[in-house]
This record gives structure tokens, C-alpha cells and sequence, in this order.
């Protein structure tokens, strides 16, 4: 069984401040996603990491894919109030069958609040 | 991106009766849909997958007489919860897409009273 876990679970800082989110599990991923949801409204996809050791980045967020594809983290560069909201990663395991089609298991979630 | 829809966004329901959520893509064809369900403050949690011409399947725990999931056209699913109960009230979201890319809906807020 997969054990997925992603922290901190809440987060709370002031605009400007710099923040980590953590996705970490035992399993071996063969990809993974990161949303964002926004409260009301459906996730939307922020980034797919593939490769272990992977870094990507999408103007003041950095994301990075584990070299052992088993982790992954999202780092925000001076936070926005903008930056409020929901994140949560969903990997893929390498072992997923074909019946799984898209099927995705979201970590527990981080909810950010970024005050002004 | 692709474009999901669902209808309705909000709905209040009393207790017992039923309520149909429909979610649509509206411009590509999905042969497999997949329902979440999230509570306050919390992450989504996978309910069903949805398949066009077949029965649903559903994750271990979710009643499948209870929450009714019917995908007739490759452009639209949707998920009856049947005998809704005060402890049904959540936000229900859908995702429609392929591997590697998948497209949620805007959710449908679920109330019971």
C-alpha cells in the first residue's frame, strides 16, 4: 500500500515571505502532478514532473522531482496574497495498469494563506 | 486546457430525497470519468471511476447503490446520490482527460438539510 504523505498540512505567512511544500512516499513514482485549487472550484494543474532529480520552474514556483522520483517539493519565492489556496500533489506509480487511465491520488493537501 | 463543466454548482436537498449531478467535457470526448468527493479543508478523495458503455467502479468504501454514476455518452457522466443524508453534504468534483492529463470540473457544492 501506498503511503503518501504531504506536509506541512497548513501554512500561514506574511506577503513577501518564501515557503516549502513537501510531497514524500515510500513508493517509486513514475510521474508526479501538482494543483492548486482555489476554494469553490475544481484543481488545476500547476506542473508534471517525470524525470528523478527534475527541476521546473513557473515564475516565483520551483518545483523538484527526488532523484529517487520517491519525493517531490514546491517551493513559492515571495508569496502572494494570490498564492492563497489549496495545493496538493497526486503521483503516479510505476506500477499503475493501464486501468488506471488517469485515475489520481491526491496527498492530504496544504493549505496556504498568505496574508498582506 | 479542456474545458469540464458540471451542473449544478450548488444544490440544496432534504433529507431523503435524490440528487443528480451531471458533469460534462465540452470539447473533447471522455470514455472515462472519475468522481471526487471533498469535505471542508480537506483533499479529494477518489469515489468512482466512471465508464462510458459500462458500469462504474468504485473505491473500496463508497456505496455504489448509494452514489449511482451513469456515463451514456462519451460527453457526459453523471452521479445520483440516492437517500441523501445530512452527512452526504460535500463538494463533488469531476475530472475528465487521458494519461498524464487530466481537467477538473468547477465542482458542485452539495448541501443537505
Amino acid at each position: 500500500t501506498q503511503l503518501l504523505e504531504q506536509s506541512p498540512q497548513f501554512l500561514s505567512i506574511q506577503e513577501g515571505e518564501n515557503l516549502t511544500v513537501y510531497c514524500n512516499s515510500s513508493s517509486v513514482f513514475s510521474s508526479l502532478q501538482w494543483y492548486r485549487q482555489e476554494p469553490g472550484e475544481g484543481p488545476v494543474l500547476l506542473v508534471t514532473v517525470v524525470t528523478g532529480g527534475e527541476v521546473k520552474k513557473l515564475k516565483r514556483l520551483t518545483f523538484q522531482f527526488g532523484d529517487a522520483r520517491k519525493d517531490s517539493s514546491l517551493h513559492i519565492t515571495a508569496a502572494q496574497t494570490g498564492d492563497t489556496g489549496l495545493y496538493l500533489c497526486a503521483p503516479r506509480l510505476s506500477n499503475a495498469g493501464g486501468t488506471s487511465y488517469g485515475k489520481l491520488t491526491f496527498g492530504q493537501g496544504t493549505i496556504l494563506t498568505v496574508h498582506p | 486546457g479542456a474545458v469540464v463543466s458540471q451542473h449544478p454548482s450548488r444544490v440544496i436537498c432534504k433529507s431523503g430525497t435524490s440528487v443528480k449531478i451531471e458533469c460534462r467535457s465540452l470539447d473533447f470526448q471522455a470514455t472515462t470519468m472519475f468522481w471526487y468527493r471533498q469535505f471542508p479543508k480537506q483533499s479529494l478523495m477518489l469515489m468512482a471511476t466512471s465508464n462510458e458503455g459500462s458500469k462504474a467502479t468504485y473505491e473500496q468504501g463508497v456505496e455504489k447503490d448509494k452514489f449511482l454514476i451513469n456515463h451514456a455518452s462519451l460527453t457526459l457522466s453523471t452521479l445520483t446520490v440516492t437517500s441523501a443524508h445530512p452527512e452526504d453534504s460535500s463538494f463533488y468534483i469531476c475530472s475528465g482527460g487521458w494519461v498524464g492529463e487530466q481537467y477538473f470540473g468547477p465542482g458542485t457544492r452539495l448541501t443537505v438539510t
